[in-house]
């Protein structure tokens, strides 16, 4: 069984500094990463995707990807109230389109 | 405008009673997903369907079938087999060539009385 793993959380943050959140997963020839938001009661929402090792910035975002040692972390600068919500780590389950891996997520919060 | 719909946004059912979800998009993608989320839990994926008339069961299919008649369709129907059914139902897809970043509905959430 290919499986993602997070830390749950809850991860308290203040507000304006850098929050850190971290997946790691176990199928090797994992190929396609994602970092999806999701507020209660809502749907996910995609954030980001990487592919390659390193480092890949999208405004106050950036994915970090180490395959070798099969970790995925977002880092969120200056973070912000509204950034209050579960991070949620994918993996794609193969080649193609045969559907995402997910983690459990991790609740952050950002205290004012 | 472009994007996935789900309906209904709320149902509810009795004990013994099949019900259908609907999932529909106009962004022309080739390939649909369902997901099951229980509370504080991940994503589990259900069924997924890359092209018309074709689809392939994920995870946890069990209970669950669906169709795929239509590029812009692909509903779910919980069936009075699955066991534990209330859950936040979540339909997906994606391009499907040289991308499979998949874009979510606003999903269903199904509650079994």
């Amino acid at each position: 069984q290919k499986e993602v793993e997070q830390n749950s959380g809850p991860l308290s943050v203040p507000e304006g500094a850098i929050a850190s959140l971290n997946c790691t997963y176990s199928d090797r020839v994992s190929q396609s990463f994602f970092w999806y938001r999701q507020y209660s009661g809502k749907s996910p929402e995609l954030i980001m995707s990487i592919y390659s090792n390193g480092d890949k910035e999208d405004g106050r975002f950036t994915a970090q990807l180490n395959k070798a040692s099969q970790y995925v972390s977002l880092l969120i600068r200056d973070s912000q109230p509204s950034d209050s919500a579960t991070y949620l780590c994918a993996v794609n389950r193969g080649g193609g389109a045969d559907g995402l891996t997910f983690g459990k997520g991790t609740h952050l919060i950002i205290q004012p | 405008d472009g994007g996935i719909t789900q309906s209904p946004k709320y149902l509810f059912r009795k004990e013994g009673q099949n019900v259908t979800l609907s999932c529909e998009q106009n962004l022309n993608h080739d390939a649909m997903y369902w997901y099951r989320q229980d509370p504080g839990q991940g994503l589990r994926l259900i069924y997924y369907s890359q092209i018309v008339n074709d689809f392939q069961k994920g995870d946890i299919a069990e209970g669950y079938s669906v169709s795929r008649e239509k590029k812009e369709s692909f509903p779910l129907t919980v069936t009075s087999a699955q066991k534990n059914p209330t859950a936040f139902y979540l339909c997906a897809s994606s391009i499907f060539e040289g991308s499979d970043t998949q874009y979510f509905g606003p999903g269903t959430r199904l509650t079994v009385l």
